[in-house]
């Protein structure tokens, strides 16, 4: 049973680019969160996706959205990339909400 | 305001040292959730517990134990008998439920094991 699944693993831009991360559950989830972490910080959380609609967001600008597909999968798009959104993006996915999530190994974006 | 503080950065300890994480939190709400994760270095988030406010019992599976106040709004975790695998970096984190519940995470713990 694979578990969450994200890619790409890193990624390059250049500032006002826009960025597509994709993240896919593991077996039986239905929910999808998004979390942004800087270097040497917590978890920040961007939003929560369940039965393909926003449920949940932080406190996050509207550069930042997603999407989730019948099949859960998830992506996070953001535009007009900033010096400030460099971080490891991570997807964690669970059952109806916040309950044990299990998390993917990340994306690392770099904005240059 | 609903905030996670964990304020013990680093800890270092030698192996076989029993060693416990400090966690504080602030919410106004009645009903709410307290987590821990476990990093290692490989970078994957881990989790380890969960903790709804109603149950201030606390905690033990294997050499981890949880002590859940709710006077001094804590959520300590105590690895008994440390060992070098348990090195990695722990955060705490809080679900409030009120009209847009969302997880708070502490800035996290480095905990180093030495051999």
């Amino acid at each position: 049973d694979a578990g969450v699944t994200q890619s790409p693993t890193h990624l390059i831009k250049t500032r006002g680019q826009q960025v597509t991360l994709r993240c896919s559950p593991k077996s039986g989830h239905d929910t999808v969160s998004w979390y942004q972490q800087a270097l040497g910080q917590g978890p920040q959380f961007i939003f929560q996706y369940y039965e393909e609609e926003e449920r949940q967001r932080g406190n996050f600008p509207d550069r930042f959205s997603g999407h989730q597909f019948p099949n859960y999968s998830s992506e996070l798009n953001v535009n007009a990339l900033l010096l400030g959104d460099s971080a490891l993006y991570l997807c964690a996915s669970s059952f109806e909400g916040f309950n044990e999530q299990f998390f993917g190994p990340g994306t690392r974006l770099t904005v240059l | 305001a609903q905030k996670v503080t964990q304020a013990q950065t680093e800890i270092s300890v030698v192996e076989k040292e029993d060693v416990t994480l400090d966690c504080v939190y602030e919410t106004r709400d009645t009903t709410y959730y307290l987590f821990w994760y476990k990093q290692p270095p490989s970078g994957e988030l881990v989790f380890l517990i969960r903790r709804n406010s109603f149950d201030e019992q606390n905690e033990i599976s294997g050499r981890y134990s949880w002590n859940f106040q709710k006077s001094t709004s804590s959520f300590n975790f105590t690895i008994t008998a440390s060992q070098v695998v348990d090195s990695a970096v722990y955060f705490c984190a809080l679900l409030y439920m009120d009209s847009n519940y969302q997880l708070i995470w502490g800035a996290g713990t480095k905990l180093i094991i030495k051999p």
